[in-house]
């Protein structure tokens, strides 16, 4: 069965940097598309950002555009967020997900939490 | 304002049958299959049920999915305390190129 592990959340002030990783396991992980979805406290579900399986396709939230950069290294099962200029409203639990068939997400990780703040 | 909108609340007794519903207003979804996610308090959100009517293993046959029109239901029957959760729909979004969510409903157990 595979897994996703998130790390690399933490605490950091409004308009610093932090990038945020995703270990992946138990799944051949060059084969699928990868996503991060966000959740604020108390909120909902957001996506933020994809990028398929080659690096040569990535999709942004109109929220995070020109700040986040998604990116992925197959070699090592890993995929990773890094924010610039991060906000308060960036504050969230940030998850790692699989997509499936171009549609939906089988797997998510327990989440990294990213709190902006001064 | 979410193109997928659910009610933000729903509930029920033990035993009871449950449906939660999600409407699209938009066009950018189009005909794109709906999938349903459950998060139980303090935990991921876990796929429920996919492509409006079909359960990934290990999901119990108590769930069910339904697509009428430009709308999708998720049935929860027997329902369990077990089942205290959220629940959110989801759509690609092709101009996105991403999916949406709805707002989620939560689900109480009386």
């Amino acid at each position: 069965e595979g897994q996703l592990v998130e790390s690399g959340g933490r605490l950091v002030q409004p308009g610093r940097s932090l990038r945020i990783s995703c270990a992946a396991s138990g799944f051949t992980f060059d084969d699928y598309a990868m996503h991060w979805v966000r959740q604020a406290p108390g909120k909902g579900l957001e996506w933020v950002s994809s990028i398929n399986w080659k690096s040569d396709k990535r999709g942004y939230a109109d929220s995070v555009k020109g700040r986040f950069t998604i990116s992925r290294d197959n070699a090592k099962n890993s995929l990773y967020l890094q924010m610039n200029s991060l906000r308060p409203e960036d504050t969230a639990l940030y998850y790692c997900v699989r997509e499936v068939a171009g549609i939906y997400f089988d797997y998510w990780g327990q989440g990294a939490l990213v709190t902006v703040s001064a | 304002q979410s193109v997928l909108t659910q009610p933000p609340s729903a509930s029920g007794t033990p035993g009871q049958t449950v449906t939660i519903s999600c409407s699209r207003s938009s066009s950018n979804i189009g005909s794109n299959s709906v999938h349903w996610y459950q998060q139980l308090p303090g935990t991921a959100p876990k796929l429920l049920i996919y492509s409006y009517n079909q359960r990934p293993s290990g999901v119990p046959d108590r769930f069910s999915g339904s697509k009428s029109g430009t709308s999708a239901s998720l049935a929860i029957s027997g329902l369990q305390s077990a089942d205290e959760a959220d629940y959110y729909c989801a759509a690609w979004d092709d101009s996105l190129n991403g999916p949406v969510f709805g707002g989620g409903t939560k689900l109480t157990v009386l």
